[in-house]
């Protein structure tokens, strides 16, 4: 039973460049989240999908970052032209029915380096 | 604002040693509280709580939250390397939405 696929693991990308970074939840779930931690902090809450449908982005910053969860496939969330700033880790994590939709299933995160 | 403050923010002990970990938290339409442990990358599930006064054991983890005075504790007897990790409190907040807020952790170290 695999949990939270994450890729890729690492990624580097020059200022100005985009980041795509990827997320498959746990088979059933419908819930996903991207969580974003900084060194020396805690998981930072970004967004909030399910199928097809944003239903939170309060943490999100509006500009040069989106995100989608489509009806097939992973969820992706997407940085364009990136700056020094966005160096960080980024978690997804999914839940579902069953356990309760706040017991979040966390993937391994991709760190995301900006040169 | 909503917030979530662990403590100590690190902590040095022998294996065999008994810790307690704190977090209390101050949230709109609180849930629930969640324990988390963060070893590599992944952060994985230790306890969800959300009735006062219950206390949650898994081995020789036990968790239990106070919801009057808003804090929760994680206690580990018997410690062993192996416990070495950063654990994480986050607690559930804001309606609907499922979000979770993080405490910045405290990192546990066991030595031999």
């Amino acid at each position: 039973n695999a949990g939270v696929m994450q890729n890729p693991r690492h990624l580097v990308r020059r200022r100005g460049q985009e980041a795509r970074l990827r997320c498959s939840p746990v088979k059933g779930h419908s819930h996903v989240y991207w969580y974003r931690q900084l060194p020396e902090e805690g998981l930072k809450f970004m967004v909030y999908l399910q199928k097809e449908n944003i239903i939170d982005e309060s943490g999100m910053p509006k500009e040069r970052f989106s995100a989608e969860f489509p009806k097939e496939g992973p969820s992706i969330l997407r940085i364009q032209q990136v700056v020094r700033g966005d160096s960080a880790a980024y978690f997804c994590a999914s839940s579902g029915p069953g356990q309760g939709y706040e017991k979040l299933f966390f993937g391994s995160g991709t760190q995301l380096s900006v040169l | 604002e909503d917030k979530v403050v662990q403590s100590p923010l690190s902590l040095v002990v022998h294996e065999g040693d008994t810790v307690t970990l704190n977090c209390s938290y101050e949230v709109t339409n609180f849930r629930s509280l969640l324990w988390y442990k963060q070893e590599k990358k992944a952060p994985t599930f230790l306890f969800m709580l959300t009735s006062s006064g219950i206390e949650k054991k898994s081995g020789r983890l036990s968790s239990i939250l106070d919801k009057k005075e808003l804090f929760s504790i994680l206690n580990i007897t018997a410690t062993q390397t192996g416990d070495s990790a950063v654990y994480l409190c986050a607690s559930s907040y804001g309606g609907a939405t499922n979000k979770l807020i993080f405490g910045t952790g405290t990192l546990l170290a066991v030595q031999p």
